[in-house]
């Protein structure tokens, strides 16, 4: 079975400043990522995701995440947070065949004025 | 469009009894998804279905849950007999056919005593 290991299970920031939400995975075989976010209150939703080509990937909102293939990691940046970034982000890893799908156990993000 | 829908929303329960979440999802979506996330962890997927298929069952505990997805549209997920491990955020997702982007429901929390 995948693991997906998010090893840091809160985050403080102050605002504006950049900020890095690691996620590594165990796998031999050739994978797809991704990271959903939740906020206060709402569901999961896809926040970005990697299928295939380019390695570097990026949301609307400005976060970016990069596969790192050799390093098995997916991890999640964005260069200047806002406090409205301030949610539960977890990684996920499907196998393919749209389905297998596995989740981190997730990261706080506290962003602070 | 209408989000994925779960019923209840809180459930609080005996040990020892039975509980069945129901889940609607977007229109259209032919693939739909049962997760467990325990407080602390990131969602379990216990079961993936396709149409009225299922397509992945092998990490649902098949001695006390049992889902069903009658005429490929909504579907039932119930727990008997339930156990005090089994407190948790039920959460039910859908997704068009060959895609990986899943669109979640705002979860149950069930509360086993």
């Amino acid at each position: 079975a995948q693991s997906v290991t998010q090893l840091d299970s809160q985050v403080p920031v102050f605002e504006e400043a950049p900020v890095e939400l690691r996620c590594n995975y165990s796998s031999s075989v050739s994978v797809y990522l991704f990271w959903y976010v939740q906020y206060p209150n709402q569901g999961l939703q896809l926040l970005l995701k990697y299928l295939s080509g380019s390695t570097l990937v990026e949301s609307i909102n400005g976060f970016e995440a990069e596969f790192n293939k050799s390093q098995t990691s997916f991890h999640l940046r964005k260069p200047s947070v806002h406090i409205s970034d301030t949610a539960e982000y977890f990684c996920a890893v499907s196998r393919g065949n749209f389905n297998k799908f596995y989740f981190g156990s997730g990261t706080k993000l506290n962003v602070k004025p | 469009e209408a989000g994925v829908a779960q019923s209840p929303r809180y459930k609080i329960i005996e040990k020892r009894q039975s509980v069945a979440f129901w889940c609607n999802p977007i229109s259209g979506h032919a693939t739909l998804y049962w997760y467990q996330q325990i407080l602390g962890q990131g969602p379990k997927l216990l079961i993936q279905f396709q149409n009225n298929g299922v397509v992945d069952d092998s990490q649902l505990p098949k001695d006390r849950f049992s889902a069903e997805r009658l005429k490929g549209v909504d579907s039932t997920l119930k727990i008997q007999p339930a156990k005090l491990e089994d407190s948790a955020v039920y959460l039910c997702a859908s997704s068009p056919s060959d895609s990986y982007e899943q669109y979640f429901g705002p979860g149950t929390r069930l509360t086993v005593t």
